[in-house]
């Protein structure tokens, strides 16, 4: 079975602090995705990123940027210089290629900038 | 261009009573879901559809029925809802089940 670990339930920084949210993923599967959702205060669910297996480069989107290391089964997150507008909590997700299997999300990490 | 979209935003219920949420996209994805949102128990996936007329179980699906009539359209039921019921509900949608999820902007339920 699938899951996807957020062992960090609330991070607490203060603006142009670098942050980095983890997740750890545990599948059998050799193929498989992962996801990066944020959900602001106002409460709607926003994709941030996918990342198939085969690709372990490190991906960067301005402030944002994705450590995939399937080492130790992780796809982490980092924030740098974070800002207010961060405040939200990030949801982790896996999905498999099998048509059967169904997404997992993690628990999701509850960010909180600070001015 | 509307993407997912939810109806009601907010409800209140009394327990016994029923009630559906009509959730609609209009990106013609195939896939469409309804996941439920606790305080500390993140995204649990409700009930799912892989295609027009299709359905199948979640993660937490006792309590709740869903239809999927039209592709677009994607229906979640609740024939006697219970106080236990009370949460966010998500729709999302998605061209398949390993590509990124749309979602919609929440129902908020409360049964009392």
């Amino acid at each position: 079975a699938q899951k996807v670990t957020q062992a960090q339930t609330e991070i607490s920084v203060v603006e142009k602090e670098d942050v980095t949210l983890d997740c750890v993923y545990e599948t059998r599967d050799t193929t498989y995705y992962l996801f990066w959702y944020k959900q602001p205060p106002s409460g709607e669910l926003v994709f941030l990123i996918r990342r198939n297996s085969f690709d372990e480069q490190n991906e960067i989107s301005g402030r944002y940027s994705w450590n995939f290391q399937k080492s130790t089964s992780s796809f982490n997150f980092t924030i740098t210089a974070s800002q207010v507008v961060d405040s939200a909590v990030y949801f982790c997700a896996l999905s498999l290629s099998g048509g059967s299997y169904i997404p997992t999300f993690g628990r999701g990490t509850s960010l909180i900038v600070h001015p | 261009n509307a993407g997912v979209t939810q109806t009601p935003k907010f409800r209140v219920l009394k327990t016994g009573q029923s009630m559906t949420l009509l959730c609609a996209q209009d990106m013609n994805h195939e896939y469409m879901y309804w996941y439920r949102q606790d305080p500390g128990m993140g995204l649990r996936l409700i009930h799912y559809s892989v295609g027009e007329g299709t359905t199948a179980k979640g993660e937490v699906p006792d309590g709740y029925n869903v239809s999927r009539l039209k592709k677009q359209n994607f229906l979640l039921g609740l024939e006697s809802a219970a106080p236990s019921q009370t949460s966010v509900y998500f729709c999302a949608s998605s061209l398949a089940l390993y590509n990124e999820q749309f979602f919609g902007p929440g129902t908020r339920l409360t049964v009392l």
